[in-house]
């Protein structure tokens, strides 16, 4: 069946640098979502990316598709205490395949 | 402005007993669905429902039971509890089964001893 992968698992940052989390799926995606989860909260929808190749941008989160989408990107930059959480990559549509997430803290 | 409401938050089971987790939506989305979370396993589909009066399996079924007999609700029953059922649930609801935002609830946490 189909598997999504993420890495890292962990990522300690310390405020104000960038990092990047990645997806990658064992067969290609009609979509891909991303989701942010607060430690002891519920998965938040974040953005949904449906072209090859596609980036969208929320303030400061960069989110990109691969052109052969089989992966799928994002990138924080200037990292704040409030991105706090664990971020998880998932797809496509309705029957979600979750990665295992990548789980980031943050050191002030 | 509900959205997707589960219960109970937090329960305790002995092994062996049943117990049914109620979620429900007031968004009048056709699809819901229930994942069960574990440590560095991210989330995991147990079964989902594309509308009233129909239901499938995911990827982890087994000991698990769901009718959708409305749209507004879809209750996860657990006919055995075990040990291994030890997880945090998520229902999640979404306007159709395409390109749609999903909403999860807020989870309730099951310990079974």
């Amino acid at each position: 069946g189909q598997q999504v992968m993420q890495i890292p698992q962990y990522q300690h940052v310390q405020e104000g640098e960038d990092f990047t989390t990645y997806c990658n799926s064992s067969t290609t995606l009609s979509n891909i979502q991303w989701y942010k989860q607060r430690p002891g909260g519920h998965p938040v929808f974040l953005i949904q990316l449906v072209k090859s190749g596609e980036v969208k941008k929320q303030k400061r989160l960069t989110f990109q598709f691969g052109e052969a989408k089989k992966n799928s990107s994002l990138h924080i930059t200037a990292t704040q205490t409030t991105d706090v959480g664990t971020y998880f990559c998932a797809g496509p549509d309705y029957k979600l395949s979750f990665g295992a997430g990548t789980t980031v803290t943050v050191r002030a | 402005n509900a959205g997707v409401t589960q219960t109970p938050k937090f329960q305790v089971l002995k092994t062996g007993q049943s117990m049914t987790l109620q979620c429900a939506q007031d968004m009048n989305h056709e699809y819901m669905s229930w994942y069960r979370q574990d440590p560095g396993m991210g989330l995991r589909l147990i079964h989902y429902s594309v509308g009233a009066g129909i239901t499938d399996q995911g990827e982890v079924p087994n000991g698990y039971n769901v009718s959708r007999s409305t749209t507004e609700d879809f209750p996860l029953r657990l006919l055995s509890a075990a040990p291994s059922q030890t997880s945090v649930y998520f229902c999640a609801s979404a306007k159709s089964t395409v390109g749609n935002t999903i909403y999860f609830g807020e989870g309730s946490w099951l310990t079974v001893v």
